[in-house]
């Protein structure tokens, strides 16, 4: 089954302590993309990739990190979680435009708080 | 910088009624790819619609269809027939297809169906 993949699905942290949220696709999707969504604002993109070692800042990318070592995999990092981190995460994966379907596929999102 | 506005936070109507969310979007660009993406209660992000600017032709997905007006940056979503199952919060996104390439999405607006 096609899919993204997203772990852990809800977690509950404190101030300063580092976290990863992995995630994963099984399409060979070249691009991906992290995004946090609060209320009233919609989906605001973090940080995303169009290849394996290509990544680059999207619109919210203070308090980010991410990496790009392996085509499926994309994991974002918090190096020092913030409360106003607090927020719900989707991972998402496509094709690049002109090579197919501009369809974007969503992981489940993660529901994180920083304490 | 694009912007996608969706000017109704919510919006309710009974079962079996035709519901219009409006959205409009500002760029200067000139191909890009319009979404209507649905959030159910689970979270899940699900496409809905599709429109490539390029096509005057309006899309149409069963229930649901949109109505583009590519000169006034309108696009809007009517749901047909409306069941209790397309209770959700819907966005508009809308991508550019140079660059980023990222989705830029509107605030949402929160859509309850009545029995």
């Amino acid at each position: 089954e096609a899919q993204v993949t997203q772990n852990p699905r809800y977690l509950i942290t404190v101030t300063g302590k580092k976290l990863t949220v992995t995630c994963s696709q099984n399409m060979n999707h070249e691009y991906m993309s992290w995004y946090r969504q609060d209320p009233g604002l919609g989906l605001r993109q973090i940080y995303y990739s169009m290849n394996v070692e290509v990544t680059d800042k999207g619109d919210v990318p203070e308090g980010y990190k991410v990496s790009r070592k392996e085509k499926r995999n994309f994991p974002l990092i918090l190096e020092s979680p913030s409360p106003n981190q607090t927020s719900l995460y989707f991972c998402a994966s496509r094709q690049l435009p002109g090579l197919g379907s501009s369809e974007q596929f969503f992981g489940p999102g993660t529901r994180l708080t920083v304490l | 910088a694009q912007t996608v506005t969706q000017s109704q936070p919510e919006m309710s109507v009974q079962e079996a009624e035709t519901v219009t969310l409006s959205c409009t979007y500002d760029t200067s660009e000139n191909n890009y790819y319009l979404f209507w993406y649905k959030q159910p209660p689970s979270r899940q992000m699900i496409l809905v619609i599709r429109q490539e600017a390029y096509k005057q032709q309006n899309a149409t997905e069963n229930r649901f269809s949109v109505n583009f007006q590519k000169a006034a940056k309108s696009f809007s979503l009517k749901i047909s027939d409306s069941q209790l199952g397309d209770t959700a919060m819907y966005f508009c996104a809308f991508m550019i297809v140079r660059g980023a390439q990222k989705l830029v999405f509107g605030q949402g607006t929160r859509l309850t169906i009545n029995p």
